[in-house]
């Protein structure tokens, strides 16, 4: 059975960080793609990032690049995403998914929430 | 800007078919833009059902299917049952790297 545990969610002020880590189990994780995806209340569901098996190529959205990483751990089967400068407009649940070379893939972690504020 | 476009609510009748769409502000869908389609019921993390315009995701039934429909993408579900009721969004490869959320729309089943 295919598994995505994600952690690391919590409360942090503005300009604050985060690590996100998201565990992963039931596939390949090495040979798949993977990605994150956040969710707020206003805005629905937004594309983060997404990462290659091998680690590159790495792609972000505009408003997260320069302050997010994402990276993975293939011998450990796992998903990263280190969050720094946060802003209030980051708050959301984030999810991390398998993907694909051009879309997202079949399965979705529960998502953990971030919330940032003062 | 480009934004991806989708009906903001759609009711279809038990046992009925409805068609959702997926557009593009700044030109057509097409199967380059690789579309997917997502299910989210509050409370469950969203669902995957069609990948890459037409590819149903594991466990899904082939009451749901995916298309091109002009120029827009289209996800029609056959045969409407009560839990179809959710959201339904669609996402497209808008650019190398670069992928963007429709807004979403509220099926109603009723």
């Amino acid at each position: 059975e295919v598994q995505l545990v994600e952690s690391g969610g919590g409360l942090v002020q503005p300009g604050g960080s985060l690590r996100l880590s998201c565990a992963a189990s039931g596939f390949k994780f090495n040979i798949n793609w993977m990605t994150w995806i956040r969710q707020t209340p206003g805005k629905g569901l937004e594309w983060v990032a997404t990462i290659n098996p091998g680690g590159n190529p790495i792609y972000y959205v505009e408003s997260v690049e320069g302050r997010f990483i994402i990276s993975r751990d293939n011998a450990k089967s796992s998903l990263y995403l280190e969050m720094n400068s946060l802003r209030v407009e980051d708050a959301a649940v984030y999810f991390c998914a398998t993907a694909r070379e051009y879309g997202f893939g079949d399965y979705w972690g529960q998502g953990t929430l971030v919330t940032v504020s003062a | 800007q480009t934004v991806v476009t989708q009906e903001p609510s759609f009711s279809v009748s038990p046992g009925g078919t409805v068609t959702l769409t997926c557009g593009l502000s700044s030109g057509s869908v097409s199967t380059d833009h690789y579309p997917s389609w997502y299910q989210r019921t509050p409370g469950h993390p969203p669902r995957t059902l069609i990948l890459e315009t037409n590819i149903r995701s594991s466990g899904v039934p082939d009451r749901f299917s995916g298309s091109i429909l002009g120029n827009k993408a289209a996800l029609t579900i056959t045969g409407a049952q009560a839990d179809d009721e959710s959201d339904y969004f669609c996402v497209l490869y808008v650019a190398s790297g670069f992928w963007m959320f429709g807004g979403g729309t509220k099926l109603t089943v009723l």
